[in-house]
């Protein structure tokens, strides 16, 4: 069936380094991939998003590039913070329809050690 | 602009009953979709509102329902609540019904004890 996978489901890293997500798709035809945070008490907060037909987009520190033809988009993030800690999910456009607009990874925990 | 207001943020209830929550969308947002997130299944799609039509459903028992208004706010409903009904349940609003963009509220913490 169609889903999502992402990987790593924890990620511990120091401060000031590198933090990679990586998430699967089965969809060939999805062209819709965004990035969301969540934080403690708090629902997901789209961070950024990338469409098909761009291989990377930029915003700061944060970064997601995208390879069509192996399926899989990733989340860089650069010089972490202790505050970019939090839950990360990746998503892509289902081919049904009874899975909603998003079909959702099921998370990264992210821990940045100051 | 304010974004997705849901209300309440905690509930507590009992088994066998049933609980409402209600969602505010964006302003100029008129699609409404619910999400279930719990830690082992993670964020799960209940069903989805455009111009007051239920537009698509998720695989959830009949005791999940919901509904929209004509101002967009949209209402879930749970009947016979049950101890695995404990989760998140969380509200995204999307501008239109072709739009993959979603924008989360806080979401609604059940418990049922």
């Amino acid at each position: 069936g169609e889903n999502v996978e992402q990987h790593p489901s924890t990620l511990s890293v120091q401060e000031g380094d590198s933090a990679v997500i990586k998430c699967t798709y089965s969809d060939s035809a999805s062209n819709y991939f965004p990035w969301y945070k969540q934080e403690l008490g708090k629902g997901p907060q789209l961070i950024i998003d990338i469409r098909s037909n761009v291989g990377e987009k930029k915003d700061q520190r944060i970064a997601v590039t995208l390879n069509k033809t192996a399926k899989h988009f990733s989340l860089h993030i650069t010089e972490t913070q202790p505050e970019d800690s939090a839950v990360y999910f990746c998503a892509a456009p289902p081919f049904s329809s009874n899975t909603g607009k998003l079909i959702f990874g099921q998370g990264t925990t992210l821990q940045v050690k100051p | 602009k304010a974004g997705v207001t849901q209300t309440p943020r905690y509930l507590i209830k009992t088994r066998g009953q049933q609980v409402t929550l209600s969602c505010s969308p964006i302003s100029g947002h008129r699609s409404v979709s619910w999400y279930q997130q719990t830690p082992g299944q993670g964020l799960q799609f209940l069903f989805e509102y455009f111009s007051e039509t239920q537009r698509n459903k998720g695989n959830f028992p009949g005791r999940f329902s919901g509904r929209q208004f004509s101002n967009s706010r949209s209402e879930m409903n749970v009947s016979t609540l049950e101890l695995g009904d404990s989760a998140l349940y969380l509200c995204a609003s999307s501008f239109g019904q072709g739009d993959e963009k979603l924008f989360f509220g806080s979401g609604t913490q059940l418990s049922v004890l």
